[in-house]
């Protein structure tokens, strides 16, 4: 079981470019969280997603930010034009569902804006 | 808008001996979670406490909850340098989505 896996582990983006993490969920799990994590913060809530629907975006930037997680392949959050406050650790989890399911974090995906 | 609050943010630990972390929240839940993240790295999931009242013990860490109070303590018994980590507690207020509120970490250092 090879868990939570996201890509890239690290990514350095020039201001104004776009971004694109990738997160595959555990095997089993149908459900993905992304989270992000400034330098010394705790994580912040960003979106809740099944297969191919949104089911809360609540902590998501109105703007330049959206997720995805399409029928197949890894779920996407996507960052566009890039500012040096978007340099952050970006975190998925997934949970077989909803309920007491203790969310398995990935590695994390450390996004550096200059 | 819920708010959870660690403290302390800094624990600089003495091998041997007993420290607590405590962690307050502003809104009902009955579902509070406590992780471990190493430096650059993910989080580990250390205690899910599910009822007021849930006490649960791994190793050197015990984790209680309250809900009246709305508190929950994570206490570490004669510290090892092995537990030198940041230390997350994390409510989750409509106890069906996951969607985690995050207190701000507490960073311990056990020195020898």
């Amino acid at each position: 079981n090879a868990g939570v896996m996201q890509n890239p582990r690290h990514l350095v983006r020039r201001r104004g470019q776009e971004a694109r993490l990738r997160c595959s969920p555990m095997k089993g799990h149908s459900h993905v969280y992304w989270y992000r994590q400034l330098p010394e913060e705790g994580l912040k809530f960003m979106v809740y997603l099944q297969k191919e629907n949104i089911i809360d975006e609540s902590g998501m930037p109105k703007e330049r930010f959206s997720a995805e997680f399409p029928k197949e392949g890894p779920s996407i959050l996507r960052i566009q034009q890039v500012v040096r406050g978007d340099s952050a650790a970006y975190f998925c989890a997934s949970s077989p569902g909803v309920g007491a399911n203790v969310l398995t974090f990935g590695a994390g995906s450390r996004l550096t804006v200059l | 808008e819920l708010k959870v609050e660690q403290n302390p943010l800094f624990l600089s630990m003495q091998e041997g001996k007993n420290y607590t972390i405590y962690c307050n929240y502003s809104t009902t839940s009955d579902r509070l979670y406590w992780y471990r993240q190493d430096p650059g790295k993910s989080l580990e999931s250390l205690f899910v406490l599910l009822s007021n009242g849930a006490v649960k013990q791994e190793g050197r860490l015990m984790a209680s909850l309250d809900t009246k109070a709305r508190l929950s303590t994570l206490h570490i018994t004669a510290a090892v340098h092995d537990l030198s980590a940041t230390y997350f507690c994390a409510v989750d207020p409509e106890a069906a989505g996951n969607k985690l509120t995050f207190g701000g970490g507490t960073r311990v250092l056990v020195k020898p």
